[in-house]
């Protein structure tokens, strides 16, 4: 399968501050996600992104897949983007995602 | 467009036992897939159903199964429980072969005691 490694595996932030959370995988893909995952374990979609540059908001994201890394950043962090963040990788055709070990971020008031 | 739906969203069981996790998809979509998330391995691919047909199946003994109705709602089943089969299961569900976005929902929490 495909090695995804996803850093740091812990970040803490005061409210209002900025985060760049990282994605490496092992092989080419053509499909990249990040999720945020709840308290509640769901996963939420962020961003579908195997290439290039998205924005939603605060958040954004940025895939050079040529260079097998995409990146996460979320600005003006709100207590409320706490939780996991996850990156996962796969190829069109293939039917399973390859999950990298997530980001827990705590975002403190 | 209603989410991905699973029930139950809790379960415990005892060793030995089986049971049965149940997933609607988005509507529309016709293909869904299951994943394992425990502490220690992560989130690990199960298997995947598009037109009732197992499509792909990740590493998983033989206990882990599954199937899909012409509706597209999706089971999952796990024989003979062991403690090590307490995670969150995740169901996830896209358009079809060639759509790659896959939307998951809320889990079943299953706990083997």
């Amino acid at each position: 399968g495909i090695q995804v490694e996803q850093s740091p595996p812990d970040l803490i932030l005061q409210e209002g501050a900025n985060s760049t959370l990282r994605c490496n995988f092992s092989d080419s893909v053509n499909n990249l996600q990040w999720f945020h995952q709840n308290p509640w374990g769901q996963l939420i979609n962020l961003f579908y992104i195997p290439s290039g540059t998205k924005q939603n908001g605060r958040l954004s994201a940025t895939t050079v897949a040529t260079e097998r890394y995409s990146l996460l950043y979320i600005s003006s962090s709100q207590t409320t983007d706490s939780g996991v963040y996850f990156c996962a990788v796969g190829r069109t055709g293939a039917n399973n995602l390859f999950f990298g070990t997530g980001t827990r971020l705590t975002v403190i008031p | 467009k209603a989410g991905v739906t699973q029930t139950p969203r809790y379960l415990i069981k005892t060793r030995g036992q089986q049971v049965t996790l149940s997933c609607s998809p988005i509507s529309g979509h016709r293909s869904v897939s299951w994943y394992q998330q425990t502490p220690g391995q992560g989130l690990q691919f199960l298997f995947e159903y598009f037109s009732e047909t197992q499509r792909n199946k990740g590493n998983f003994p033989g206990r882990f199964s599954g199937r899909q109705f012409s509706n597209s709602r999706s089971e999952m089943n796990v024989s003979t429980l062991e403690l090590g089969d307490s995670a969150l299961y995740l169901c996830a569900s896209r358009e079809g072969p060639g759509t790659d976005t896959q939307y998951f929902g809320p889990g079943t929490r299953l706990t083997v005691l």
